[in-house]
């Protein structure tokens, strides 16, 4: 069963925009991980944040995770067409377990 | 980081016959997780293998319907069964590397039932 859900389930912003994507998962974790698909394919890790962190930044990437509202989000700034993908946040519940899947976001960058 | 090798990256497959797909890793690891991803779908966790024990299944799914092998610590399989049109997936295998608390996976095994 999927652990959390995301929002929006699609988004289609113009170039260079902002995009944000938010995940809300049910139980305590150890860290949550955003990952990205493209065209249905293998999976690219992009950041991974622990429970006891609150923001994480990695180049274009921000991250942040808010524990007390089981919730995290996504911003990735200055969209580019290479950004269009499949966008899935993924919880663990300790330090060396399974993983489980939100629904995903899908994003469209408009040229 | 690990790197993961999964075959075949994909088939076409008649109702009622059985697929098997294998995942090399580079290193030792000692979880091995399979996953399903339908149509436009998130990934869903079949099962977890490990190495000399029997894999431990997600509810919904049985062994006998995707029975799976980790005959040691860097391969494994999992079987899809008596296949039907539902079946039809992308089905990834992941490692967990206790180098990195990050997850790794394969490029993916995409089905079709036919």
């Amino acid at each position: 069963s999927q652990q959390g859900e995301e929002d929006p389930q699609a988004l289609s912003i113009q170039e260079g925009e902002n995009a944000t994507m938010n995940c809300s998962y049910k139980t305590s974790i150890n860290n949550l991980q955003w990952y990205r698909q493209n065209s249905g394919r293998g999976l690219v890790h992009l950041i991974l944040i622990r429970s006891n962190e609150r923001e994480k930044h990695s180049g274009r990437l921000r991250v942040t995770l808010d524990t007390s509202k089981k919730s995290s989000s996504l911003l990735i700034t200055a969209s580019r067409a290479a950004d269009t993908a499949s966008y899935f946040c993924a919880t663990a519940y300790s330090s060396a377990s399974k993983i489980i899947f939100g629904s995903g976001t899908r994003l469209s960058i408009r040229p | 980081s690990a790197v993961i090798s999964q075959k075949p990256s994909r088939d076409i497959c008649q109702r009622g016959t059985s697929l098997t797909i294998q995942c090399q890793v580079d290193s030792q690891v000692t979880m091995m997780f399979w996953y399903r991803q339908q149509p436009g779908q998130s990934l869903t966790l079949i099962a977890t293998a490990n190495q000399g024990s029997e894999a431990t299944y997600e509810s919904g799914f049985v062994i006998d319907k995707f029975p799976i092998s980790r005959p040691n610590l860097t391969f494994s399989t999992l079987t899809v069964s008596n296949m039907s049109p539902e079946d039809s997936s992308i089905y990834l295998c992941s490692v967990e590397d206790r180098r990195s608390p990050q997850s790794f996976f394969g490029q993916g095994t995409r089905l079709t039932v036919v």
